[in-house]
């Protein structure tokens, strides 16, 4: 099993719609939580941290379910503009390793 | 601050050629990654150091890979001698507690 699963997509939604990624992780231990976001032959970008009590960014609201050992995304208004991929990210802190999820692609049409 | 630094930026080689990649992290960051990045096999962590030290390096897939941080501000990734399945995206990030931050890749081809 994976560390960290995503759902590999593509998602096609339209412009304005509203679009939720899921990952899940496997080591019960993990203390961090984080999804980026790697556009077409360039790096991967922090897109927010997750907290434990959930986080809103702008149209981003990322939440934590650890119960469950999973992960949410949710993207309000998409624009076109976030076509990417987005990379689920899990860190232990004890050992500082940090680990990628293989990303979800996202894209928005006009 | 200039950000992680990668070099090079692209590499051509042929294949049982020795390939240096090379990268200098965040000043003050105390964890360096390496990653490899494919269309197939997504983002891997190649290994990974805590204040300079090999943490874990489980992800190093055969002995041909090996990796080095002389000092705070510099590290290596090494391929000797290099394969056509080597041929990659070789990302290099660090890291202060929190999230990395990624350098631009390097861009391997092995012929």
């Amino acid at each position: 099993r994976k560390e960290v699963e995503q759902d590999p997509g593509p998602f096609n939604v339209p412009e304005g719609a509203t679009v939720a990624f899921n990952c899940t992780y496997s080591n019960s231990a993990s203390q961090s939580f984080f999804w980026y976001r790697q556009d077409c032959r360039k790096e991967p970008k922090l897109l927010m941290s997750v907290y434990s009590s959930g986080n809103e960014d702008g149209r981003f609201t990322a939440q934590l379910n650890r119960a469950s050992q999973y992960i949410s995304l949710l993207i309000r208004d998409s624009k076109l503009s976030d076509s990417a991929t987005y990379l689920c990210v899990v860190k232990d802190s004890s050992a500082s390793k940090i680990i990628f999820g293989s990303g979800t692609r996202l894209s928005i049409r006009p | 601050d200039a950000g992680v630094i990668q070099s090079p930026r692209h590499e051509v080689t042929e294949m049982g050629q020795e390939v240096t990649l090379r990268c200098k992290p965040i000043s003050g960051h105390n964890s360096l990654f390496w990653y490899r990045q494919t269309m197939m096999r997504g983002l891997e962590l190649l290994i990974y150091f805590n204040n300079n030290v090999p943490i874990d390096d489980s992800g190093m897939p055969e002995d041909r890979f090996s990796a080095k941080m002389p000092n705070a501000s510099f590290s290596t990734l090494k391929i000797q001698p290099s394969e056509p399945r080597d041929s990659a995206v070789y990302f290099c990030a660090s890291s202060r507690g929190q999230g990395a931050i990624f350098g631009s890749g390097t861009q391997l081809s092995v012929l």
